[in-house]
């Protein structure tokens, strides 16, 4: 079956340092890839998307995502966090049939 | 730039009360889809639709029916309330089978 895993429910970074959030999939075939982003009491905004072609993709707010298709995972980076990337992070796989697969989300706290 | 945006953005309704969640997008999307959002729970698809007058359920459409009588609308109805569907909820659309969902900034429904 199809599935996305977040292992991480929650992490804390300290800001300025580096951060990886990781996601796993399980889909039979060429995967879409997206990371999400939810501010607190907001709806959801794209940060990145992998269709094809290079494997290293960029995205907004400084993010960036690997797609390695031997260890099924897409993990988010970003080289240095600020305050305001508190938030949760949901990765998404396209199924091909309209929907999109999610993960439960992981949350991000930042310590000043 | 692109929208899509909900009636409401808090809701209080009683147990039993009819409820009517709208959603409208200005992207000429194809699909539309109602989410539910709780915590530790990730994403919940209730229902999608893919054209006008069509629709397809999620994996929690139990009580919950939609509407989709244009192609820029798509509403969420809940027959009557219960206190277990409160929760944020989250409406989206999206060009293709597999494309990213655009998504609106939420309804925090209390069924009281």
């Amino acid at each position: 079956a199809q599935s996305v895993t977040q292992p991480d429910i929650h992490i804390t970074v300290s800001e300025g340092a580096s951060l990886e959030l990781r996601c796993n999939y399980s889909y039979g075939a060429t995967p879409y890839l997206f990371w999400y982003v939810q501010s607190p009491g907001q709806g959801l905004q794209l940060l990145l998307k992998y269709f094809s072609g290079d494997t290293l993709v960029q995205g907004i707010k400084g993010f960036e995502a690997e797609f390695k298709r031997s260890q099924s995972s897409f993990n988010l980076r970003k080289p240095s966090v600020h305050w305001s990337d508190a938030a949760e992070y949901f990765c998404a796989v396209g199924a091909g049939n309209y929907q999109l697969i999610w993960g439960a989300g992981t949350k991000l706290i930042i310590k000043p | 730039d692109v929208k899509v945006t909900q009636s409401s953005r808090y809701l209080v309704k009683r147990t039993g009360e009819k409820v009517f969640l709208e959603c409208v997008q200005d992207m000429d999307h194809e699909n539309m889809f109602w989410y539910r959002q709780d915590p530790g729970l990730g994403l919940r698809l209730i229902y999608f639709s893919y054209d006008v007058k069509m629709k397809e359920k999620g994996d929690i459409p139990e009580g919950y029916s939609v509407s989709r009588e244009k192609k820029e609308r798509f509403s969420l109805i809940l027959e009557s309330a219960s206190t277990n569907q409160t929760s944020m909820y989250l409406c989206a659309s999206s060009l293709g089978t597999a494309d990213e969902q655009f998504f609106g900034p939420g309804t925090r429904l209390t069924v009281l």
